[in-house]
């Protein structure tokens, strides 16, 4: 078990571009979260994922971003038309449904809009 | 959802106690305490998790107020791997690993 694994970990874009981030969560787990974390903030919640069902999505998620479980394994996130707002650190976690299990992260994605 | 305060920065020298405040006096009776911190360029871990009794494990102890409105997480020993932010959160009983981050407490580790 390599734990959550994001790719890539840096991506510079222009702004205007499209960009996807990918996450593997650890295998058996089948809850999947995206954050986003500016410097000197906690992270936020964006959505997240039970299997593939997508069950929530916080109003920071705006229409230019989507996320994807397909066959509940891992997760990708697409923001179309980016933005400088957008340059964040892009974080997944993973867990299994149960009482009081605890969430593992990967390392991020760092975004860098010019 | 119930909200967390915790200072923004701590400071502790190397190999003493260190004592983490968190406030949260709306919490309700079947939230859960989290405790998990962030190292620098890397995601948050978990460190210490409780309901009502104080918790105990290898990276750290959870004491939990009476009333449950404050908690304190005590780190034993204080070694610079330990320098990190560490966030204390609220969950529902019906969603227990729905975390919602505030900014943290900044720890500074000096030698």
């Amino acid at each position: 078990d390599t734990g959550v694994s994001q790719d890539p970990r840096h991506k510079i874009t222009k702004r205007g571009q499209n960009v996807t981030f990918r996450c593997d969560p650890i295998s058996e787990h089948n809850r999947l979260y995206w954050y986003r974390q500016t410097l000197g903030q906690g992270p936020e919640f964006l959505t997240y994922f039970q299997n593939e069902a997508q069950l929530e999505k916080s109003r920071l998620l705006s229409d230019r971003f989507s996320a994807e479980r397909p066959k509940g394994s891992f997760s990708t996130l697409e923001i179309q038309r980016t933005e400088q707002g957008d340059s964040a650190m892009y974080l997944c976690a993973s867990s299994f449904l149960d009482s009081n299990e605890k969430l593992f992260f990967g390392s991020g994605t760092q975004l860098s809009v010019l | 959802d119930a909200k967390t305060t915790q200072p923004n920065s701590m400071e502790s020298n190397e190999e003493e106690p260190v004592h983490l405040p968190c406030n949260h006096s709306t919490i309700s009776g079947t939230d859960y305490i989290h405790w998990y911190r962030q190292l620098p360029s890397q995601g948050p871990e978990y460190v210490i998790h409780g309901l009502t009794s104080n918790v105990n494990n290898r990276m750290a102890s959870l004491a939990i107020a009476e009333d449950r409105k404050s908690s304190t997480l005590i780190l034993h020993r204080a070694t610079l791997r330990d320098a990190a932010v560490y966030y204390c959160i609220l969950t529902p009983p019906s969603n227990n690993n729905d975390m919602r981050f505030g900014a943290g407490t900044r720890l500074t580790v000096k030698p």
